[in-house]
């Protein structure tokens, strides 16, 4: 069965750059979460879409910023990377309001260094 | 304190034994219960998932939930080590679109 995608599976970024994050959900999933987990910390979450309009936002940073596209996958940038953003970033996808629970992607760990 | 709490572990048991697996929370509005489970550097998958309170079962995992006590339960039967994995909970409110508060996850070795 298809599953959530992301990539890139890693990436290793310097203190100041720049970097896209993407989640491709589950075919006909219209809603795509994401969360940051640090090393040893809960899972925190980001921000949502629901059939392309943000839907909810939690614990994220001025200087991320995400989208939801047409085929619904959904982008996460990260600008003026910091040392504390070095994290594993994944992603979810639900049907409607997800009352039947997520699916995860495998996430995408960000170094930063 | 926290919304969710739940025992870090690491929990290790013999392989075939139950292993009993659980979460408090604070926030009497939450609805959704779900159990996760996370090897290590990979994502979440969904292991169960059950709505208000009462017991769901499905192969040889049973997630229970109390909420006049705030506090639910996964149990595994017939452990394996192929369990060994870190096991989250995570719950949500009714209402609005679902924002899962995660607890922090059990790490559980099931030994050969």
């Amino acid at each position: 069965a298809a599953g959530v995608i992301q990539s890139p599976r890693h990436l290793i970024k310097e203190k100041r750059e720049t970097a896209t994050l993407k989640c491709y959900p589950i075919p006909r999933h219209d809603t795509v979460y994401w969360y940051q987990q640090g090393p040893g910390q809960d899972p925190q979450f980001l921000i949502s879409f629901y059939e392309k309009m943000q839907s909810d936002k939690g614990s994220i940073p001025d200087r991320f910023s995400a989208q939801q596209f047409s085929d619904y996958h959904s982008e996460l940038n990260m600008s003026s990377l910091e040392l504390g953003d070095s994290a594993l970033y994944f992603c979810a996808s639900s049907l409607g309001e997800g009352q039947g629970g997520y699916t995860f992607g495998s996430g995408t760990r960000l170094t930063v260094v | 304190q926290k919304e969710v709490e739940q025992d870090p572990g690491p929990l290790s048991v013999p392989e075939g034994a139950i292993v009993s697996l659980n979460c408090t929370y604070s926030n009497s509005a939450f609805q959704y219960f779900m159990w996760y489970r996370q090897y290590s550097r990979k994502g979440p998958e969904l292991l169960m998932y059950t709505y208000s309170s009462g017991n769901k079962e499905d192969g040889r995992f049973t997630a229970q939930v109390d909420k006049s006590s705030k506090y639910i339960s996964l149990f595994i039967r017939d452990s394996q080590p192929s369990d060994s994995a870190t096991y989250l909970c995570a719950m949500s409110p009714v209402s609005g679109t679902y924002k899962y508060i995660f607890g922090t996850g059990t790490r559980l070795k099931v030994l050969a």
